[in-house]
Parts: C-alpha cells; sequence; structure tokens
C-alpha cells in the first residue's frame, strides 16, 4: 500500500531532550516536506527536501534540523525541543521536481502528536 | 510572502444543500493549488489538485476552479451528506521564487445536518 508513515505518533518529552521523528514513504517520490499544526494558525511548513541531500527551509524553520541521506526518509531532528514546539505535525511527499509542471499532489502521514514539557 | 485566506471559517448546512468554500492567495505566481478535507484528529486527504495552467477539476460530486489573475479558488460540494462534515483546507503550491514551498489556509470547519 502507498502510503507515508510516521513515528512515534505521540510522544510527550521534556525541554532539551533530543528528539528525531521519522517519516518515510515508499512512492519513490522525490519531494517530502515537514508541517506543523498549531490552533488557530494553521498548517506552516518548516522544511522541505526537493532529493535526496536537497534540502530548504519553509516557513518556521527555527529549532528544527532535517536531513534526507535516502530518498524514502526525511527524520525531523529537534535538538533542544522547547514547550512552543508541542504541536502537531505532518510528514508530506510527491513526485517533486520531474513532475513540477505536472502532477504534483501531496499526500500527507498520520501526523505525530508532540509534547514538550 | 503569500498570505492564504479561507472564507468562511466555519459553515453549517442542511443535508442535501451545495456547498460553496472559498480560497484566495496574494501571490498569483503559483505552481498548483489542492484542496484537502481534515477529520478531527487524523491526517489530510487530498481531494482535488489544480495546476496552474487549468481552470478547474472535478471528481464526483466535488469541483474546484481556479482563477489565478484575481487569486481565488473556490471548492463546490454538491449534494451535501453528513459525512463531509470535516474541515477543509486548501494549499498554494510554488511560486517563481521557491517551487517547493507550500502555504495553507487556515481552513473551512464544515458540519452538514441531517
Amino acid at each position: 500500500e502507498a502510503q507515508v508513515t510516521q513515528n512515534p505518533r505521540y510522544l510527550i518529552t521534556v525541554t532539551g531532550k533530543k528528539l528525531t521523528v521519522t517519516c518515510s514513504q515508499n512512492m519513490n517520490h522525490e519531494y517530502m516536506s515537514w508541517y506543523r499544526q498549531d490552533p488557530g494558525l494553521g498548517l506552516r511548513q518548516i522544511y522541505y527536501s526537493m532529493n535526496v541531500e536537497v534540502t530548504d527551509k519553509g516557513d518556521v524553520p527555527e529549532g528544527y534540523k532535517v536531513s534526507r541521506k535516502e530518498k524514502r526518509n526525511f527524520p525531523l531532528i529537534l535538538e533542544s525541543p522547547s514547550p512552543n514546539q508541542t504541536s502537531l505535525y505532518f510528514c508530506a511527499s510527491s513526485l517533486g521536481a520531474l513532475a513540477r509542471f505536472s502532477y504534483n499532489e501531496q499526500f500527507f502521514g498520520p501526523g505525530t502528536r508532540l509534547t514538550v514539557l | 510572502k503569500q498570505e492564504v485566506t479561507q472564507i468562511p471559517a466555519a459553515l453549517s448546512v442542511p443535508e442535501g444543500e451545495n456547498l460553496v468554500l472559498n480560497c484566495s492567495f496574494t501571490d498569483s505566481a503559483i505552481y498548483n493549488l489542492q484542496w484537502f478535507r481534515q477529520d478531527p484528529g487524523k491526517g489530510l486527504t487530498s481531494l482535488l489538485l489544480i495546476q496552474s495552467s487549468q481552470r478547474e477539476q472535478t471528481s464526483g460530486r466535488l469541483n474546484a476552479s481556479l482563477d489565478k489573475s484575481s487569486g481565488r479558488s473556490t471548492l463546490y460540494i454538491a449534494a451535501s451528506q453528513p459525512g463531509d462534515s470535516a474541515t477543509y483546507l486548501c494549499a498554494v503550491g510554488g511560486t517563481t521564487d521557491s517551487w517547493g514551498k507550500f502555504q495553507f489556509g487556515a481552513g473551512t470547519q464544515v458540519v452538514v445536518t441531517p
């Protein structure tokens, strides 16, 4: 089944304790992206990756890191989490650059609910 | 910076009525616009994708139009059903400066009453 998976789905942690949220897709998509969703603010893009080893900042990258060493994986790293990073996080993927002027439908993972105490 | 607005923020209609959801954006130089549905506590489900060169897309009871020059898209849902109750989000993709960037509207929360 074609899908985007995220782990963990729920995480409660404490301020300053490094964590990684994994994202994996099995559709051979070039493009992957991370978003956070907060009440009243909607979804905001954190980072995106056009392809392996190519990443760029979205609108709210502060406090986050990403890496894209393999096509299928795009982990989100919080080196020193703070309470203002408590949020619902979504990973998404799409065909990407090759489909730039044609279809570029984004498919989303189920979300990771993160609480930082 | 691209700003995406969805009006109304919430909408309640009786079953059978047609739904009209609006999405507006400030920078018309976009590559595509995508409509999603989100159920409470769940992820996003893609409904329709409109490329910048297209005027509309249809899927079943859903029809989405795009007017780039005026910075607007409209999602029509015909003959609404209680199962259509959800939050509907639009996202605009890419600009001439940054193809990979996407901005979302805050969503329209829809309730269809039996």
